[in-house]
């Protein structure tokens, strides 16, 4: 059971570059998020999935959009890194709806700097 | 709405003695309440959860918190410091079934004193 996968581990972006981040969970879930985690504010969401076909925004949407592909996947982009976004990113999943105080399952984290 | 707050950002404590992390929180409904645990470099690894069952929540390596409904607090503990106990330790609140948004504390970084 491989839990939330996300790819990649580590990036290295030029400012104005895009890329994805991609997210999976193999339990079935729900729900999906994303959120950046930077030093002293802990992790701060930028944007939810509370099922598939829906997205929301979350407390730092600016610069990235979100695709939730199908129940299992969740990708994350942006369009035009900025040094600000220079993070470490984590996906996490949740059963959701249905069961209230379900636990939630975070991926190992994917380092993004951006020069 | 809902928010929390983790009242130390640092802990010190000597190898063996107890530990005390402290969180606060505030929610328009009863919530449910979590600790997570982030080593170094790792991802968020759940210590244990609060559901509305028992007040008194056991987790995993010997840690457990208090949910205090009239002190709006959640603080996490444990009898015994362990040096693998050093960690960076976060307490998250999640609204009710229908919003789910989760709320995340700055974190406490434990460190154990050999």
């Amino acid at each position: 059971n491989a839990g939330v996968t996300q790819t990649p581990k580590f990036q290295v972006l030029k400012t104005g570059q895009s890329m994805t981040l991609q997210c999976a969970q193999d339990m079935n879930h729900n729900s999906m998020y994303w959120y950046r985690q930077d030093p002293g504010m802990g992790l701060r969401l930028i944007y939810y999935s509370a099922s598939e076909g829906t997205t929301d925004k979350g407390e730092v949407p600016n610069g990235y959009n979100v695709s939730r592909l199908n129940k299992r996947e969740f990708s994350l982009r942006l369009e035009s890194a900025a040094p600000s976004q220079t993070s470490v990113y984590f996906c996490a999943s949740r059963l959701g709806q249905g069961g209230f105080g379900n636990t939630i399952y975070f991926g190992e984290g994917s380092w993004l700097t951006v020069v | 709405a809902q928010s929390v707050t983790q009242l130390d950002s640092h802990v010190s404590v000597s190898e063996g003695t107890p530990v005390l992390l402290r969180c606060n929180y505030s929610s328009s409904y009863s919530p449910s309440l979590f600790w997570y645990v982030q080593h170094p470099n790792k991802g968020l690894q759940l210590l244990l959860k609060y559901t509305s069952a028992a007040t008194l929540v056991k987790g995993i390596n010997g840690f457990e918190a208090e949910f205090k409904k009239s002190e709006t607090s959640f603080h996490l503990t444990k009898p015994s410091a362990h040096m693998s106990d050093a960690a960076e330790y976060f307490c998250v609140v999640s609204g009710r079934v229908g919003n789910e948004k989760l709320t995340f504390g700055t974190g406490t970084r434990l460190t154990i004193i050999p």
